[in-house]
Protein backbone atom coordinates (compact mmCIF):
# COMPACT_ATOMS: atom_id res chain seq x y z
CA UNK A 1 0.00 0.00 0.00
CA UNK A 2 2.00 3.46 -1.25
CA UNK A 3 1.78 5.58 1.84
CA UNK A 4 3.32 9.58 2.30
CA UNK A 5 3.08 10.64 5.74
CA UNK A 6 2.98 13.69 7.22
CA UNK A 7 2.19 15.55 10.48
CA UNK A 8 -0.48 17.62 10.12
CA UNK A 9 0.00 19.84 12.72
CA UNK A 10 -0.54 22.64 13.55
CA UNK A 11 3.34 23.97 14.16
CA UNK A 12 2.59 27.51 15.73
CA UNK A 13 5.95 29.60 15.07
CA UNK A 14 7.12 32.60 15.95
CA UNK A 15 8.25 35.06 12.86
CA UNK A 16 11.98 34.86 12.47
CA UNK A 17 12.69 31.37 13.90
CA UNK A 18 13.81 28.35 11.99
CA UNK A 19 10.81 25.75 11.31
CA UNK A 20 11.48 21.89 9.63
CA UNK A 21 9.33 18.82 9.26
CA UNK A 22 9.32 15.97 7.38
CA UNK A 23 7.57 13.45 4.86
CA UNK A 24 7.85 9.86 4.91
CA UNK A 25 7.17 7.60 2.11
CA UNK A 26 7.08 3.68 1.97
CA UNK A 27 8.06 2.63 -1.40
CA UNK A 28 11.74 3.00 -1.06
CA UNK A 29 12.15 3.09 -5.16
CA UNK A 30 10.14 6.26 -5.34
CA UNK A 31 12.29 8.39 -7.93
CA UNK A 32 10.51 11.76 -7.50
CA UNK A 33 9.93 14.04 -4.59
CA UNK A 34 8.24 17.34 -4.39
CA UNK A 35 7.20 20.27 -1.92
CA UNK A 36 3.75 22.32 -2.54
CA UNK A 37 2.92 24.65 -0.83
CA UNK A 38 -1.68 25.16 -0.56
CA UNK A 39 -2.76 28.90 1.04
CA UNK A 40 -6.57 28.42 2.75
CA UNK A 41 -8.83 27.20 0.03
CA UNK A 42 -6.67 28.18 -2.47
CA UNK A 43 -4.63 25.65 -5.31
CA UNK A 44 -1.39 23.77 -4.59
CA UNK A 45 1.41 25.61 -5.63
CA UNK A 46 5.04 24.37 -6.54
CA UNK A 47 7.35 25.09 -3.65
CA UNK A 48 10.70 23.19 -4.90
CA UNK A 49 11.08 19.69 -6.10
CA UNK A 50 13.34 17.69 -3.98
CA UNK A 51 16.98 16.45 -5.34
CA UNK A 52 19.05 14.00 -4.13
CA UNK A 53 22.24 15.73 -3.13
CA UNK A 54 19.66 18.56 -1.48
CA UNK A 55 18.57 22.08 -2.43
CA UNK A 56 18.54 25.38 -1.64
CA UNK A 57 16.18 28.03 -3.05
CA UNK A 58 16.36 31.26 -0.41
CA UNK A 59 14.82 30.73 3.02
CA UNK A 60 14.02 27.26 1.97
CA UNK A 61 16.02 23.92 1.84
CA UNK A 62 14.84 20.60 0.80
CA UNK A 63 17.09 17.37 1.58
CA UNK A 64 16.15 13.87 1.07
CA UNK A 65 17.56 10.72 2.81
CA UNK A 66 16.56 7.51 0.75
CA UNK A 67 17.91 5.71 3.73
CA UNK A 68 15.33 6.14 6.11
CA UNK A 69 13.24 6.91 3.63
CA UNK A 70 11.74 10.71 4.33
CA UNK A 71 11.86 13.91 2.81
CA UNK A 72 12.81 17.41 5.13
CA UNK A 73 11.65 21.35 4.39
CA UNK A 74 13.40 23.75 6.88
CA UNK A 75 12.43 27.35 6.64
CA UNK A 76 14.93 29.48 8.10
CA UNK A 77 13.66 33.34 8.84
CA UNK A 78 10.09 32.56 8.76
CA UNK A 79 7.30 35.18 7.75
CA UNK A 80 3.93 36.08 8.17
CA UNK A 81 3.55 34.82 4.89
CA UNK A 82 5.08 31.72 4.99
CA UNK A 83 1.61 30.41 6.64
CA UNK A 84 0.49 27.63 4.78
CA UNK A 85 -0.01 24.20 4.34
CA UNK A 86 2.70 22.40 3.26
CA UNK A 87 2.21 19.15 0.93
CA UNK A 88 4.88 16.52 0.59
CA UNK A 89 4.22 14.61 -3.08
CA UNK A 90 5.93 11.54 -3.95
CA UNK A 91 5.90 9.56 -7.27
CA UNK A 92 5.57 5.92 -6.07
CA UNK A 93 5.79 4.02 -8.79
CA UNK A 94 9.74 3.38 -10.16
CA UNK A 95 9.20 4.77 -13.15
CA UNK A 96 5.65 5.72 -13.38
CA UNK A 97 4.00 8.77 -14.30
CA UNK A 98 1.90 10.79 -12.35
CA UNK A 99 -0.63 8.29 -11.88
CA UNK A 100 1.55 7.73 -9.23
CA UNK A 101 2.21 10.80 -7.87
CA UNK A 102 0.53 10.96 -3.76
CA UNK A 103 0.13 13.71 -1.67
CA UNK A 104 0.23 13.62 1.57
CA UNK A 105 -2.27 15.11 3.47
CA UNK A 106 -0.31 18.04 4.64
CA UNK A 107 1.60 19.68 7.43
CA UNK A 108 -0.24 23.27 8.98
CA UNK A 109 1.84 26.18 9.41
CA UNK A 110 1.17 29.08 11.54
CA UNK A 111 3.67 31.65 12.04
CA UNK A 112 2.75 34.05 14.29
CA UNK A 113 4.14 37.86 15.15
CA UNK B 1 -1.99 33.60 -19.87
CA UNK B 2 -4.31 32.46 -17.47
CA UNK B 3 -3.10 29.15 -17.28
CA UNK B 4 -5.56 26.69 -15.92
CA UNK B 5 -9.14 27.86 -15.45
CA UNK B 6 -12.35 26.14 -13.41
CA UNK B 7 -15.92 26.36 -13.86
CA UNK B 8 -17.97 26.99 -11.83
CA UNK B 9 -16.54 27.74 -8.60
CA UNK B 10 -19.17 26.53 -6.44
CA UNK B 11 -22.09 24.08 -7.38
CA UNK B 12 -24.53 22.47 -5.32
CA UNK B 13 -26.25 19.27 -6.53
CA UNK B 14 -28.83 17.03 -5.46
CA UNK B 15 -28.37 13.45 -5.21
CA UNK B 16 -29.16 12.08 -8.61
CA UNK B 17 -28.19 14.76 -11.06
CA UNK B 18 -25.53 15.14 -13.24
CA UNK B 19 -23.45 17.87 -13.95
CA UNK B 20 -19.64 18.60 -15.98
CA UNK B 21 -17.07 20.47 -14.35
CA UNK B 22 -15.23 22.54 -16.98
CA UNK B 23 -11.02 22.89 -17.03
CA UNK B 24 -9.10 24.92 -20.17
CA UNK B 25 -5.36 25.53 -19.76
CA UNK B 26 -4.15 27.72 -22.80
CA UNK B 27 0.07 26.29 -21.72
CA UNK B 28 -0.52 23.92 -24.46
CA UNK B 29 0.82 21.17 -21.94
CA UNK B 30 0.00 17.32 -22.98
CA UNK B 31 -0.80 16.15 -19.68
CA UNK B 32 -4.02 17.23 -17.51
CA UNK B 33 -5.81 15.33 -14.40
CA UNK B 34 -8.44 16.11 -12.25
CA UNK B 35 -7.75 15.58 -8.54
CA UNK B 36 -10.56 15.63 -5.62
CA UNK B 37 -9.66 17.11 -1.60
CA UNK B 38 -11.43 15.89 1.30
CA UNK B 39 -11.03 16.99 4.44
CA UNK B 40 -7.83 15.04 6.16
CA UNK B 41 -6.93 13.54 3.43
CA UNK B 42 -4.35 14.09 0.19
CA UNK B 43 -5.25 15.23 -2.88
CA UNK B 44 -6.68 11.83 -4.71
CA UNK B 45 -6.21 11.65 -8.53
CA UNK B 46 -9.74 10.44 -10.14
CA UNK B 47 -8.73 10.93 -13.74
CA UNK B 48 -5.85 11.73 -16.20
CA UNK B 49 -5.14 12.22 -19.35
CA UNK B 50 -1.65 12.30 -21.61
CA UNK B 51 -2.77 14.21 -25.03
CA UNK B 52 -6.15 14.50 -26.74
CA UNK B 53 -7.87 11.55 -27.15
CA UNK B 54 -6.13 9.39 -24.25
CA UNK B 55 -7.59 9.47 -20.60
CA UNK B 56 -6.98 7.09 -17.99
CA UNK B 57 -8.21 6.10 -14.60
CA UNK B 58 -6.46 7.04 -11.72
CA UNK B 59 -7.14 6.06 -7.95
CA UNK B 60 -10.65 6.50 -7.26
CA UNK B 61 -12.67 7.07 -10.63
CA UNK B 62 -15.67 5.44 -10.19
CA UNK B 63 -18.44 8.10 -10.68
CA UNK B 64 -16.75 10.03 -13.03
CA UNK B 65 -16.38 10.39 -16.83
CA UNK B 66 -13.59 12.35 -18.65
CA UNK B 67 -13.00 13.41 -22.18
CA UNK B 68 -10.24 15.25 -23.94
CA UNK B 69 -11.14 16.57 -27.16
CA UNK B 70 -8.72 19.31 -27.83
CA UNK B 71 -5.32 19.78 -25.83
CA UNK B 72 -7.07 22.90 -24.34
CA UNK B 73 -10.02 21.30 -22.54
CA UNK B 74 -10.60 18.33 -19.83
CA UNK B 75 -14.18 18.38 -18.75
CA UNK B 76 -15.25 15.93 -15.69
CA UNK B 77 -18.78 14.49 -15.68
CA UNK B 78 -20.51 13.60 -12.67
CA UNK B 79 -22.69 10.85 -14.00
CA UNK B 80 -25.07 10.35 -10.84
CA UNK B 81 -23.94 12.80 -8.21
CA UNK B 82 -23.80 11.59 -4.40
CA UNK B 83 -22.89 12.92 -0.83
CA UNK B 84 -19.39 11.23 -0.78
CA UNK B 85 -18.77 12.97 -3.99
CA UNK B 86 -18.95 16.37 -2.40
CA UNK B 87 -15.72 17.73 -2.20
CA UNK B 88 -13.30 19.77 -4.25
CA UNK B 89 -12.24 18.97 -6.94
CA UNK B 90 -8.82 20.57 -8.90
CA UNK B 91 -8.07 20.28 -12.43
CA UNK B 92 -4.50 20.32 -13.41
CA UNK B 93 -1.98 20.51 -16.22
CA UNK B 94 2.16 19.60 -16.79
CA UNK B 95 4.04 20.32 -19.40
CA UNK B 96 6.15 16.43 -18.59
CA UNK B 97 3.92 14.38 -20.78
CA UNK B 98 4.96 11.68 -17.79
CA UNK B 99 3.30 14.28 -15.27
CA UNK B 100 5.97 14.35 -13.15
CA UNK B 101 6.80 17.77 -14.15
CA UNK B 102 5.32 20.59 -11.76
CA UNK B 103 1.66 20.47 -11.54
CA UNK B 104 -0.27 23.77 -12.68
CA UNK B 105 -3.40 23.59 -10.36
CA UNK B 106 -6.54 25.21 -10.92
CA UNK B 107 -8.55 27.61 -8.62
CA UNK B 108 -11.02 24.72 -7.67
CA UNK B 109 -14.62 23.67 -7.80
CA UNK B 110 -16.13 22.92 -4.57
CA UNK B 111 -18.98 20.85 -5.01
CA UNK B 112 -21.83 19.88 -2.70
CA UNK B 113 -24.17 17.01 -3.09
CA UNK B 114 -27.31 16.98 -1.25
Amino acid sequence: RKEVEQDPGPFNVPEGATVAFNCTYSNSASQSFFWYRQDCRKEPKLLMSVYSSGNEDGRFTAQLNRASQYISLLIRDSKLSDSATYLCVVNMYSGGGADGLTFGKGTHLIIQP
Amino acid sequence: NAGVTQTPKFQVLKTGQSMTLQCAQDMNHEYMSWYRQDPGMGLRLIHYSVGAGITDQGEVPNGYNVSRSTTEDFPLRLLSAAPSQTSVYFCASSYSTSGLGEQFFGPGTRLTVL
